[in-house]
């Protein structure tokens, strides 16, 4: 199964843009990339994915790199309610048994 | 719409209990999974289902069983809890259309077990 790897931990100053990296070089071709994030004591709760092209939606932008080994969330403006752990997942599709493979993620902190 | 629920949001066992987790969904989602969530860590895939009447393993389906038997629900049954089965549980669901990989999974609230 193709993984990914996250910084542990990243801090923000409220209202400013924050990039949330995250690699996966084994990644296949078929594999679309997640974020997900899971703020305090709930589930986890979809951000956005995508599979080649940048894509954006009401909660943030996904940048994929030109070879697919990398990968950033971007947030335009961090709130304080945006503090939660983030979550980069490859959908392991080679197989077609559509797993979702979590990491341990990079916690977000947003600084008031 | 209710989306996934989970019950019960507590509990607590004893060695050698067992017990069934409920999670039903009414989004008519054909794939439906669970993952454990020891503290500080990441979600850990347990066992998960494509549909009605199939179910398969994820990376550590050790002393969990499933069963589904219908499109709504898909209980996850501990045997003889252990105390490292002590976790938060969370089940999920998604659309499963071929080998899309596009489809967003929507998780329950969570089921916090305690093994004594």
């Amino acid at each position: 199964d193709a993984k990914t790897t996250q910084p542990n931990s990243m801090e923000s100053n409220e209202e400013e843009p924050v990039h949330l990296p995250c690699n996966h070089s084994t990644i296949s071709g078929t594999d679309y990339i997640h974020w997900y994030r899971q703020l305090p004591s709930q589930g986890p709760e979809y951000v956005i994915h995508g599979l080649t092209s940048n894509v954006n939606n009401r909660m943030a932008s996904l940048a994929i790199a030109e070879d697919r080994k990398s990968s950033t969330l971007i947030l335009h403006r961090a709130t304080l309610r945006d503090a939660a752990v983030y979550y980069c997942i490859l959908r392991d599709s080679t197989s077609g048994t559509y797993k979702y493979i979590f990491g341990t993620g990079t916690r977000l902190k947003v600084l008031a | 719409n209710a989306g996934v629920t989970q019950t019960p949001k507590f509990q607590v066992l004893k060695t050698g209990q067992s017990m069934t987790l409920q999670c039903a969904q009414d989004m008519n989602h054909e794939y439906m999974s669970w993952y454990r969530q020891d503290p500080g860590m990441g979600l850990r895939l347990i066992h998960y289902s494509v549909g009605a009447g199939i179910t398969d393993q994820g990376e550590v389906p050790n002393g969990y069983n499933v069963s589904r038997s219908t499109t709504e629900d898909f209980p996850l049954r501990l045997l003889s809890a252990a105390p490292s089965q002590t976790s938060v549980y969370f089940c999920a669901s998604s659309y499963s259309t071929g080998t899309s990989g596009a489809n967003e999974q929507f998780f329950g609230p969570g089921t916090r077990l305690t093994v004594l």
